[in-house]
């Protein structure tokens, strides 16, 4: 069954660096979405992209963060000048279309010391 | 932001028996919703999804119900198996927006004993 893959699946990283998430959505899916979950907290969107560009995003989603799709297969969510609160899953996400259910990756544990 | 919450952080029951899960939402203009059971350090898996023009979904054991009156849906499942007990997250979408968000409620976690 075709599935959502993130890599990697842990990351730390210091306080101001630059970090870059990767996703493999399904291969025949539309519409990728990235999603974070602080430790406790609810899982909360951040973006969605379709057709190369961002589709809508959330107030969380400000210029620090970015999404790219850089070829076929990837799309990645980089985070520029990580904070302490950056901390979460990040979780990846995909489906067919704008309004069917969509599939979630394992996740990527970001740590930022 | 609490437009979609399930009260119940945790709910206990037997093998054999049927587990209710229930989730509110307070944003009207939700029209589409959806259950996914989570694992630790896995992401959310999808399990079932009810659009507003229907008041019940059913695959296998689960069953997916909404009223659109009292702003609730509930998840059922029967019969309990212990590879259930897992976190459940319901989610909400607006499809009339254009927008695709999902908007999830804080999870309930289910524990299906033998």
């Amino acid at each position: 069954e075709p599935e959502v893959t993130q890599t990697p699946s842990h990351q730390v990283t210091q306080m101001g660096q630059e970090v870059i998430l990767r996703c493999v959505p399904i291969s025949n899916h539309l519409y990728f979405y990235w999603y974070r979950q602080i430790l406790g907290q609810k899982v909360e969107f951040l973006v969605s992209f379709y057709n190369n560009e961002i589709s809508e995003k959330s107030e969380i989603f400000d210029d620090q963060f970015s999404v790219e799709r850089p070829d076929g297969s990837n799309f990645t969510l980089k985070i520029r000048s990580t904070k302490l609160e950056d901390s979460a899953m990040y979780f990846c996400a995909s489906s067919e279309g704008r309004h069917y259910e969509q599939y979630f990756g394992p996740g990527t544990r970001l740590t930022v010391t | 932001d609490q437009q979609v919450k399930q009260n119940s952080p945790s709910l206990s029951v037997q093998e054999g028996r049927i587990s209710i899960l229930n989730c509110d939402y307070t944003n009207s203009m939700f029209d589409y919703f959806l259950w996914y059971k989570k694992y630790p350090a896995e992401g959310p898996t999808f399990l079932i999804s009810i659009s507003s023009i229907k008041d019940k979904n059913e695959d296998g054991r689960f069953t997916v119900f909404l009223n659109k009156s009292a702003k609730h849906l509930s998840l059922h499942i029967v019969p309990s198996q212990p590879g259930d007990s897992a976190v459940y997250f319901c989610a909400a979408q607006n499809s009339n927006t254009g927008f695709q968000k999902l908007v999830f409620g804080t999870g309930t976690r289910l524990l299906v004993s033998p």
